[in-house]
């Protein structure tokens, strides 16, 4: 069965301890994996996509990259303004009727970054 | 106004009640979608409209009714709700249609409370 699983589920870092998050997929003909961050008491706010094995992007102390089974979501020596909830997704099949492909999230990692 | 705007930020009501969501986009986009988000669980896809046509309902309870007027609105009109629908709603826009693989950027979402 297609799916999406993150881990792990939170993660407290003191400021300037790197760390990575997972995402694990299991889907064939992979169409893209996104990767979102959601503040507290807002809508997700896009980051990354990924679409092959080997690939890796880049945004101030984030990095993201591209296996066949996973994806790591690295920080590097964090602030506090990097603590948010990390959501990765991505497009699986389904849906109702003729069905499509929609775009399906994981749970989530909850990043908090301690002075 | 900019980006994906929902209102209200904050809504409770009783069971009986019937009250609704709206979002508008200011993108340009032609796609729109209803999220559903809930504690410790993933974001669920509810509805998609793509150029004003529902293309997705995901098995959706009726007491949830969408409404597309035009591109850039999107309602969702509620009506004798149960306590397990409270949670947040978030309304999300896309450029190029629903193919599940195209980025979304989403509203700061509707936290429904269901007494």
């Amino acid at each position: 069965e297609d799916q999406v699983t993150q881990s792990p589920e939170a993660l407290r870092l003191q400021e300037g301890e790197s760390s990575s998050l997972n995402c694990s997929y299991t889907v064939s003909g992979l169409r893209g994996l996104f990767w979102y961050r959601q503040d507290p008491g807002k809508g997700p706010e896009f980051l990354f996509t990924l679409y092959s094995a080997g690939e890796e992007k880049e945004k101030e102390r984030l990095k993201a990259t591209l296996t066949k089974k996973e994806s790591f979501l690295h920080i590097t020596a964090p602030k506090p303004e990097d603590s948010a909830t990390y959501l990765c997704a991505v497009p699986l099949w389904g849906g109702s009727g003729a069905g499509s492909y929609q775009l399906t999230f994981g749970k989530g990692t909850k990043l908090s970054v301690i002075p | 106004e900019t980006g994906v705007t929902q209102t209200p930020r904050h809504l409770v009501m009783g069971m009986t009640n019937k009250k609704s969501l709206k979002c508008e986009q200011h993108l340009g986009h032609n796609a729109m979608y209803w999220y559903k988000q809930s504690a410790k669980k993933p974001l669920e896809l509810m509805f998609v409209y793509n150029f004003k046509e529902q293309t997705e309902n995901n098995s959706v309870p009726s007491r949830f009714s969408p409404e597309c007027p035009n591109s850039s609105h999107l309602f969702l009109h509620l009506h004798t709700l149960q306590p397990e629908d409270s949670a947040l709603y978030l309304c999300a826009s896309s450029q190029g249609g629903n193919s599940g693989a195209n980025v979304l950027t989403f509203g700061a979402g509707s936290r429904l409370t269901v007494l």
